[in-house]
Formats: structure tokens, sequence, C-alpha cells
């Protein structure tokens, strides 16, 4: 069963506008959550990450919110630009630094 | 600072022969991790090690075994490569959390083709 889950396969948004990426997840241990940029060919890259004593985390454009009841996390890319354009994933951090991915959006910026 | 270095970028394999990927960190970090990723699936744990000569199994184990001898070096060996694995395959290390958040870095991945 998917601890992580990253229910939207793509999102589609137009340059200069936000971009919401949604993240679900079910075991209430988890503390630590992050976010990573993918581009083809490519590893995936740290953006942002929140630690559970937070409920918001910023750096730039990008914005993470956490609802600790709703087990829910959100990032915000304000405002979006076509280099954006990549597969995002959403992880938590467990014992070991070991990650537990979504399966990943794919945000489409157009210009 | 080269950060996480995977060896090969690529490899196509017969099944039933066998063969290492390389990872190496130069970030001085004790954990290290791989991860393989499949289509609409997102990253999966193989393996991890939490410091020298310590590993354990991560989410998908079978097929592989990984070594951790030096803090550098993270092997990921596939014992008898199967068409199930064919996927890419990625290398990561972090530092201790401790006080601080960390982050996991990764490498550029290995595509490995199994035919």
């Amino acid at each position: 069963d998917q601890q992580v889950k990253q229910n939207s396969p793509s999102l589609s948004v137009q340059e200069g506008r936000i971009s919401i990426l949604n993240c679900d997840y079910t075991n209430s241990m988890f503390d630590y959550f992050l976010w990573y940029k993918k581009y083809p060919a490519e590893g995936p890259t740290f953006l942002i990450s929140i630690s559970s004593i937070k409920d918001k985390n910023e750096d730039g454009r990008f914005t993470v919110f956490l609802n600790k009841s709703a087990k829910h996390l959100s990032l915000h890319i304000v405002p979006s630009q076509p280099g954006d354009s990549a597969v995002y994933f959403c992880a938590a951090m467990e014992y070991g630094n070991k990650l537990v991915f979504g399966a990943g959006t794919i945000l489409r910026v157009k210009s | 600072n080269a950060g996480v270095t995977q060896t090969p970028k690529f490899q196509v394999l017969k099944t039933g022969q066998s063969m290492t990927l390389q990872c190496a960190q130069d970030m001085n970090h004790e954990y290290m991790s791989w991860y393989r990723q499949d289509p609409g699936m997102g990253l999966r744990l193989i393996h991890y090690s939490v410091g020298a000569g310590i590993t354990d199994q991560g989410e998908v184990p079978n097929g592989y075994n990984v070594s951790r001898s030096t803090t550098e070096d993270f092997p990921l060996r596939l014992l008898s490569a199967a068409p199930s694995q064919t996927s890419v395959y990625f290398c990561a290390s972090s530092s201790n959390r401790g006080q601080m958040n960390t982050e996991a870095f990764f490498g550029q991945g290995t595509r490995l083709t199994v035919v």
C-alpha cells in the first residue's frame, strides 16, 4: 500500500501563474518531507523540505505547506516559469534517511 | 566536488548475466541508498546503508546484493539479471540528520535493459 500518494499524474499551468502540487501520506510517524524535481535523463534534485514541527517553509518562488491533521502537503510555485517544467516527487524521510516517494506529478508550464 | 557518481550510465544485459552498478560519493556522507524508478511508480528503495559495514534491505531487494566496505562506495550487484530488472537505477547519499534537516543527493542514474 502506497504510504505517499501524488494523485495528480500531471498539471498544466500558464507561465506567471501559480502551480500547486499536492501530496498525501498515510503514515503518521513521518516527520520530515522533501520535494524533488527531476528532468529526463537526470537524477532527482532537491527542491525544498519541511519538518513536522512547521506548517510552512519558503525558499524563493517555492513554498511548501504541511497540514499534519489531514496528512497533506502541497508545493506552491509562484510565479511559474517554463524552466519549472519537470516531474516533481514528494517524499517522506524515514530512519536511515530512507526516502518513501510518491509516484510523481508532471508539471508543464506553458509560455 | 563531484557529488554522487554512478557508472555506467547505460547498460544492456542478457537474461542470467550478472553485473555491478557502481556508486561513489565524495561528501563523506554516512547514509547511502539505491532506488529503482519504473514508469508510474516513483522511486522505490532497493537497499540502504547507514555507515560502512552496515547494510539493510529496502522495499524491493530481491535479486540484488550490496556491500559497504568504505564510506565512499556503495556498489549494487545484480546476481542473475531478469527482464523485470529493466529500470533506471539511482544511488543517493545524505548526511546524518542530527539536529538539522538533511537532503539526499542523487547520482545521474543508470539505465539498465535486460533482454
